[in-house]
């Protein structure tokens, strides 16, 4: 069935340093690409989504990539602050509006 | 406005027992979804209602989950005969429109089954 696989599953970076979170997806059929953070004790937040005509996507401080021929995407946080520390999940869309969700990643920024 | 509200925030059960979590979706938002989140896991699909179309249960693991939405609302989870294995965060989420691919997420329930 439809999968979403997400790398790494925990990442540490310095505060002001770059993270980059990776997701592949099995579904050609996906257009829509999006991105939440999930803070402790709370619900995933949408941050950021990318739909498949398009292939690069900014605001602020984080950014997603698209590759539609190689089935994957990316999440880039540059100048990380302790704030950003989080877990970040990526989904991709799959027929009838559902989303499915990679593993999760956990986000460490040490100050 | 107000968010998606979600009851309880935390849920102590015994093995066999029987349990409804609810969720209050953002008033106007068409559709609503039930995710589970086990620890450590990814958020794994349950169940869509998208306004007065058969829901998708395509998620539902077994078939002592069940759900149901009453009035295009609020919605109820039901898990018959709990598990051990049913302990996780269950997540609500609603969306505006069926064009609309944009979740809204609850806190969630976290479910323990003991």
């Amino acid at each position: 069935g439809e999968n979403v696989e997400q790398h790494p599953s925990t990442l540490s970076v310095q505060e002001g340093d770059s993270a980059v979170i990776k997701c592949t997806y099995s579904d050609s059929a996906s257009n829509y690409f999006p991105w939440y953070k999930q803070e402790l004790g709370k619900g995933p937040q949408l941050i950021i989504d990318i739909r498949s005509n398009v292939g690069e996507k900014k605001d602020q401080r984080i950014a997603v990539t698209l590759n539609k021929t190689a089935k994957h995407f990316s999440l880039h946080i540059t100048e990380t602050q302790p704030e950003d520390s989080a877990v970040y999940f990526c989904a991709a869309s799959i027929q009838g509006g559902k989303l499915i969700f990679g593993q999760g990643t956990e986000l460490s920024v040490k100050p | 406005g107000a968010g998606v509200s979600q009851s309880p925030s935390n849920k102590v059960t015994e093995k066999g027992k029987d349990v409804e979590l609810r969720c209050d979706p953002i008033s106007g938002h068409t559709a609503l979804y039930w995710y589970r989140q086990s620890l450590g896991q990814g958020l794994e699909f349950l169940i869509y209602f998208q306004g007065n179309s058969a829901p998708d249960k395509s998620g539902l693991p077994s078939d002592r989950f069940s759900a149901e939405r009453t009035g295009g609302s609020v919605s109820t989870l039901t898990i018959q005969r709990t598990q051990q294995e049913d302990s996780a965060v269950y997540l609500c989420a609603s969306s505006p429109d069926p064009g609309s691919e944009k979740l809204f997420f609850g806190s969630g329930t976290q479910l323990s089954v003991l």
